[in-house]
Formats: structure tokens, sequence, C-alpha cells
């Protein structure tokens, strides 16, 4: 069965410091999503993007954070200068398509720990 | 504006004996409803949905979940609850009148199965 990917499972990396956390979305799907979840908290949802743009994002998705899909696999999240307070596991999803009946698919996640 | 809400933080159930998993929803207009299950160290594992129709689903792992909309819940059952079902598991909505696909999720209830 098809899986979401990300990679690294775990990212650790210094206050100030650039992140790239990536993803490989199921390869017939279409619309994708960056969630993070910080420990013992609830799953947040971050940005949605479809047909290379950003369709929809939360207050928590500032200027600090970008996403790109640079080629026809990969989806990627950028920190431009990581904060403590962004340490947390970050979640890629994907779906067939936007319609509201479709499951979204998450991957693994990637533990981003910022000391 | 959506909400989904997990009254209890933890759920302990003896090894084949029945689980009942909590949760209620808040949205505007009509509800998709979702149940993701997160093992540790894993991602989001979707298990079912309410989108239209029967208002009992049936899910992965003999898992189901009644919606009841004069309540507004969702709870997420099992008639004989195995070991292997301890897990955190998520509650998540979407606004059917919404255009947007974000998923707003509970906090989640981490259900302990006693051997």
């Amino acid at each position: 069965e098809p899986e979401v990917t990300q990679t690294p499972s775990h990212q650790v990396t210094q206050m100030g410091q650039e992140v790239i956390l990536r993803c490989v979305p199921i390869s017939n799907h279409l619309y994708f999503y960056w969630y993070r979840q910080i420990l013992g908290q609830k799953v947040e949802f971050l940005v949605s993007f479809y047909n290379n743009e950003i369709s929809e994002k939360s207050e928590i998705f500032d200027d600090q954070f970008s996403v790109e899909r640079p080629d026809g696999s990969n989806f990627t999240l950028k920190i431009r200068s990581t904060k403590l307070e962004d340490s947390a596991m970050y979640f890629c999803a994907s779906s067939k398509q936007g319609a509201r009946v479709y499951e979204q698919y998450f991957g693994p996640g990637t533990r981003l720990t910022v000391t | 504006a959506q909400s989904v809400a997990q009254p209890e933080d933890q759920v302990n159930v003896a090894e084949g004996n029945p689980l009942t998993v909590k949760c209620t929803y808040s949205v505007s207009g009509n509800p998709y409803l979702f149940w993701y299950v997160q093992y540790p160290n894993r991602g989001l594992q979707f298990l079912l949905k309410y989108i239209t129709g029967d208002n009992l689903v049936k899910g992965s792992y003999g898992f189901e979940a009644e919606f009841n909309k004069s309540q507004t819940s969702f709870h997420l059952k099992k008639p004989s609850a195995l070991v292997s079902d301890s897990a955190l598991y998520f509650c998540a909505v979407r606004d059917r009148e919404n255009r947007d696909d974000k998923i707003i999720f509970g906090k989640g209830t981490r259900l302990h199965i006693l051997p």
C-alpha cells in the first residue's frame, strides 16, 4: 500500500538556523498538507498546498515558514530561522482530492528539536 | 468555529471487553468526521470516516463509530478490545460548508488495553 514518507525522522538544530523538512506524498495525490504536534498537545494544521500554491494557512504559518514542491515528488517545509517553540513533530499529509470527503494520509513525522 | 472535544485523556479497558472513546464536535454546518490512530513513534493512521448515509460506520481493525447528530457526537467503539489497540486516538472534523480542506483535531485520547 502506498505511503507518505518523510525525512529525516529526527532533526536537531540550533536556534536561528534554517531547516528543511522533506516529504514524499503518495504519487497520485494532488493535495498536500503540513501539520505539527507539540509534545503532549493536539495536532495543529499549518498549511495546505494545491496546484503549486498555498490554498490555506493557519496563523502559526508566519513569514518564517514556507512550502515548496520543487519537483514532481517532493514537498518541503522550510523554517527560515528556528525558534525554541518550533520544537515539535511535523507531519506531512496528502489526499487524492481536496474535496472534504477524502481522508488525508499522514507520514510518520519528523521530530524537530531546536536547542 | 470548528472544534472537537475528546473529554477523556485516557481510557483503560480490560482485554476482551468493549471499548468506547468519546468525541463531540462543533461546526457551523454539517460535519465530515474522522478517527485517526497514532502508535508510538508513528504517524497518524486513518481508521474510519463519516460522510453521509448510515450513521454507523465501520473501519479498520474492527473499529466502528456512530454519528449522532442530535448529540453532536461521533464515539469510537470496538466490541472486544485487544492489547494491540493500545494507542493514541484522535477524532477530527471538517465543516461541510467550508471550502477549506484542513482537519481540526481533538486533543487525543490514550487508550490503554490491560491484558
